[in-house]
């Protein structure tokens, strides 16, 4: 099937520093979006992008639709020890609306 | 508001034994979508309903029976849970509209032994 690889699989960065990940896919997306998991919660929608090069923002995090549609980029600056979960993408590639979700990227903030 | 409501929280369940999962969405959203999460591999489709009275099997669905009878609920079975069915179950539910992002639940995490 279908499959998202998410890189890095985990990261260790010191406060204040800013973050970076990605998804990259071998089909076309027609929407990306950007979910973050806390432990012993449900994953909570951070951004949604539609269209090839948008670039959307929701306070400190950052997020693009890639040019090729397939793959997109979260950016985080400044990270808080409160940024630590786990950052999964997922993306929609016929307008079924079931999702392929990455396998997630592990984010630990030192203080 | 409260969303999207699982419930248990937690079980654990014995080799053989069934049992049903409950989501519950206040959104009036049409689609609804059971997961698994398991350690190093994402969220997986079990299996999804576009509204009530329909279901459609996922990327998982071997082992596993939904039913939508309301339009708010949709219920996951376990007939016979094996221990490959450990796993952490999450329901979602979205808008019909392209794009229209999934909203999900905190989770039923499911033990079996």
């Amino acid at each position: 099937g279908q499959q998202l690889n998410q890189s890095p699989q985990s990261m260790f960065i010191q406060e204040g520093e800013d973050v970076s990940m990605n998804c990259t896919s071998s089909s076309i997306f027609n929407t990306w979006l950007w979910y973050k998991q806390e432990p012993g919660e449900g994953p909570v929608l951070l951004i949604a992008l539609y269209k090839a090069g948008e670039l959307t923002s929701n306070g400190r995090l950052t997020a693009q639709f890639g040019i090729t549609r397939k793959d997109s980029f979260l950016n985080i600056s400044a990270s808080i020890p409160s940024d630590v979960g786990i950052y999964f993408c997922a993306g929609d590639t016929s307008g079924t609306y079931k999702y392929i979700f990455g396998t997630g990227t592990r984010l630990k903030v030192l203080a | 508001n409260a969303g999207v409501t699982q419930t248990p929280k937690f079980r654990v369940l014995k080799t053989g034994q069934s049992m049903t999962l409950l989501c519950a969405q206040d959104m009036n959203h049409e689609y609804m979508y059971w997961y698994r999460q398991d350690p190093g591999m994402g969220l997986r489709l079990i299996h999804y309903s576009v509204g009530e009275g329909t279901t459609a099997k996922g990327e998982v669905p071997d082992g596993y029976n939904v039913s939508r009878l309301k339009k708010q609920n949709f219920l996951l079975g376990l007939e016979s849970a094996a221990p490959s069915q450990t796993s952490v179950y999450f329901c979602a539910s979205s808008y019909v509209a392209l794009g229209q992002p999934q909203h999900f639940g905190d989770g039923t995490r499911l033990s079996i032994l």
